[in-house]
């Protein structure tokens, strides 16, 4: 298994809602990756768990919540987001273990977002 | 200063023909990668090529060639026999490896394959 699951593929919520993305990966990885891409720019990095520890928040509104509940799932909880968070969102894990298949990291097909 | 510099914005290659999409970069550390990914209208981005700044061969992946000069910082993506399904954004990527698990990307070149 080679893959990386988000759900849901699409998603809108209203300013006020609270809502939850998953991401799921079954290859052993031990590094897994929220970035966020607006259209026609290249994904931002927002965070990153390193051993379902977090290790990187690229300074990240509050609105956005991860959590790594075991080494193969994380989440990103969504609370009072704002029109100008529309985007897709991307998941990513990597292996981290060195070498060619060590650092690549392998992507889901994102969940597309929009705040209305 | 931008870590990673994609000049081409957007690009038209022939069917059969091969295209090569730059990529320059800043770093100050010597242990680095350099990756190319590829990301389609879906959405999804794909994983292409991979180079290792102590590499000192450059990276192969069937149509797929990093021409890769350690000097000039450039790390070009070479895509050789190019395919109507090779039409997509393609981003490169570095990640400087005492900065942790951080990858950061180029603006990206839009190839447009032809008939």
């Amino acid at each position: 298994d080679t893959e990386v699951t988000q759900t849901p593929k699409h998603l809108v919520m209203g300013m006020t809602n609270k809502k939850s993305l998953k991401c799921e990966q079954h290859m052993g990885h031990r590094a897994m990756y929220w970035y966020k891409q607006k259209a026609k720019k290249p994904p931002e990095l927002m965070f990153v768990y390193s051993y379902e520890k977090l290790s990187i928040n690229e300074s990240v509104p509050s609105r956005f919540s991860p959590e790594c509940p075991n080494s193969s799932l994380l989440n990103l909880h969504l609370h009072a987001l704002q029109p100008e968070d529309s985007a897709l969102y991307l998941c990513a894990s990597s292996q981290e273990t060195g070498g060619k298949s060590g650092y690549e990291q392998y992507f889901g097909p994102g969940t597309r977002l929009t705040v209305t | 200063a931008q870590k990673i510099t994609q000049t081409q914005p957007g690009m038209f290659v022939q069917e059969k023909e091969a295209v090569t999409l730059d990529c320059t970069y800043d770093t100050s550390d010597q242990s680095y990668g350099l990756f190319w990914y590829k990301q389609p209208s879906s959405g999804e981005m794909i994983f292409l090529i991979y180079q290792g700044s102590y590499d000192e061969q450059n990276a192969t992946e069937g149509r797929y060639s990093l021409n890769f000069q350690k000097a000039r910082k450039s790390a070009n993506l070479v895509i050789s026999a190019s395919q109507l399904g090779d039409s997509a954004m393609y981003f490169c990527a570095m990640r400087e490896f005492l900065a942790g698990n951080k990858l950061t990307f180029g603006g990206g070149t839009r190839v447009l394959v032809k008939p």
